[in-house]
């Protein structure tokens, strides 16, 4: 099944302690993102991979680091979370130009 | 610099009213994309249509139908007939050309369809 995979699904920890949430996507594509989800402001976009090493940051990247060493996997790294980034996190993927993105299940972080 | 406005921020609707979303957007780009996307309560992003902007022909799928008119820079979805499974909150958003670099969501319209 073609599928984007988020862990964890919800994670709990206190303010800087390092943690990743990782991103897997079994469809071959290029293109993969982050985003966080907070209420009234929607989605917006922390960093985008165009494909294996490349990475670009997107509206709100401070705080968080990604890699993409391999096509399937964008790990998402907060070296030093604060409760600022208490949030719902998305990963996504898109295997051409403007296709519309696959979504995972998301990550409920809180940061104490 | 690229927008999505979503000015309805929630919507209350009985069950089999018709409902329409607005969006609204902006681009200084010539050629972008134009998506909505639905997120029901269990929370997972659902894609559900993919317009060009050289693409200006209404579509209807069953009872989800959008509405898109550059002159207005609106790209706007009605549900006719609401059933309570279309409670969720819909986003919109815009692509630009290349437009892996930047994808713009709107902050997404809560729907509640009351039985």
């Amino acid at each position: 099944e073609a599928q984007v995979t988020q862990n964890p699904r919800y994670l709990i920890t206190v303010t800087g302690k390092k943690l990743t949430v990782t991103c897997s996507q079994n469809m071959n594509h290029e293109y993969m993102s982050w985003y966080r989800q907070d209420p009234g402001l929607g989605l917006r976009q922390i960093y985008y991979s165009m494909n294996v090493e490349v990475t670009d940051k997107g509206d709100v990247p401070e705080g968080y680091k990604v890699s993409r060493k391999e096509k399937r996997n964008f790990p998402l790294i907060l070296e030093s979370p604060s409760p600022n980034q208490t949030s719902l996190y998305f990963c996504a993927s898109s295997g051409q130009n403007n296709s519309p993105l696959h979504f995972g299940n998301g990550t409920r972080l809180t940061v104490t | 610099a690229q927008k999505v406005t979503q000015a309805q921020t929630e919507i209350s609707v009985v069950e089999k009213e018709d409902v329409t979303l607005d969006c609204v957007y902006e681009t200084r780009d010539t050629t972008y994309y134009l998506f909505w996307y639905k997120q029901p309560p269990s929370g997972e992003l659902v894609f559900l249509i993919r317009r060009n902007s050289f693409d200006e022909q209404n579509e209807i799928s069953g009872r989800y139908s959008w509405n898109f008119q550059k002159s207005t820079s609106s790209f706007n979805f009605t549900i006719t007939a609401s059933q309570v499974v279309d409670s969720a909150v819909y986003f919109c958003a815009l692509s630009e050309t290349g437009g892996y670099q930047k994808v713009t969501f709107g902050i997404g319209t809560k729907l509640q369809v009351i039985p």
